[in-house]
């Protein structure tokens, strides 16, 4: 596609449900990328995916939260239990190869809000 | 770890210039990115610096010094559009060079 695609653009939830949140990157991308920015601070990272390779998940706050990616296309981060500290916009990003592989571009975000 | 930061706010006059300072306390050093975020929108990248010196890029020019720790953002003949959150990254200089660590934002508001 044009850009990196999220959905949904909001999502509200009681605390306690499941949500899952969805990342279309750029066509061609091979690394992903997904950030949370909480109101007021800067972006924090969660996860990486790089082709086939394990992913790093050393940024996951607890196993609550998970994300997949089939190959090089679509990925999902689920929050289970969602508590009201989840809230947050969460960011997905895409880099391509060299020489553009330093540039991530990112989505607009979905905007997460657990009441 | 890093340590990364950036005034929270700063507000500027139509057509002048503002400078966004950003520094950063890290064991290495592995590049420094810029973007601009406006809200409720995707981060989009401005600049790209991993040697001394300035770059510039039409109305917008971006500066590291890697002995001070020290970059700035330098936005020239504002217009209202500039009215943004500017964002200060750096690379993670641990061998995982995709990993961002980001400064909190600085919101720059532009004045007619």
């Amino acid at each position: 596609g044009a850009g990196v695609s999220q959905s949904p653009s909001n999502k509200v939830t009681e605390k306690g449900k499941d949500v899952e949140l969805r990342c279309d990157p750029i066509s061609g991308h091979t690394a992903l990328y997904w950030y949370r920015q909480r109101l007021g601070q800067g972006l924090e990272f969660l996860i990486y995916f790089q082709g086939n390779s394990a992913p790093d998940k050393s940024g996951l706050p607890s196993d609550r939260f998970s994300a997949e990616r089939t190959g090089e296309s679509v990925s999902t981060l689920t929050i289970q239990r969602t508590q009201q500290e989840d809230s947050a916009v969460y960011l997905c990003a895409s880099s391509g190869p060299w020489p553009a592989k330093n540039i991530q571009y990112f989505g607009a975000g979905t905007r997460l809000s657990v009441l | 770890g890093q340590n990364i930061d950036q005034p929270t706010e700063m507000t500027a006059t139509e057509g002048a210039i503002v400078q966004i300072n950003c520094t950063y306390q890290t064991s290495g050093f592995n590049g420094l990115f810029w973007y601009q975020q406006h809200a409720g929108e995707a981060p989009t990248f401005l600049s790209y610096n991993v040697l001394d010196g300035l770059e510039e890029k039409g109305r917008f020019s971006s500066f590291l010094s890697r002995s001070k720790g020290y970059s700035y953002l330098l936005l020239k003949e504002l217009q209202m559009k500039d009215s943004a959150s500017y964002l200060c990254a750096v690379r993670d200089p641990l061998g995982n060079d995709y990993k961002l660590s980001f400064g909190a934002g600085t919101t720059v508001t532009v004045r007619a």
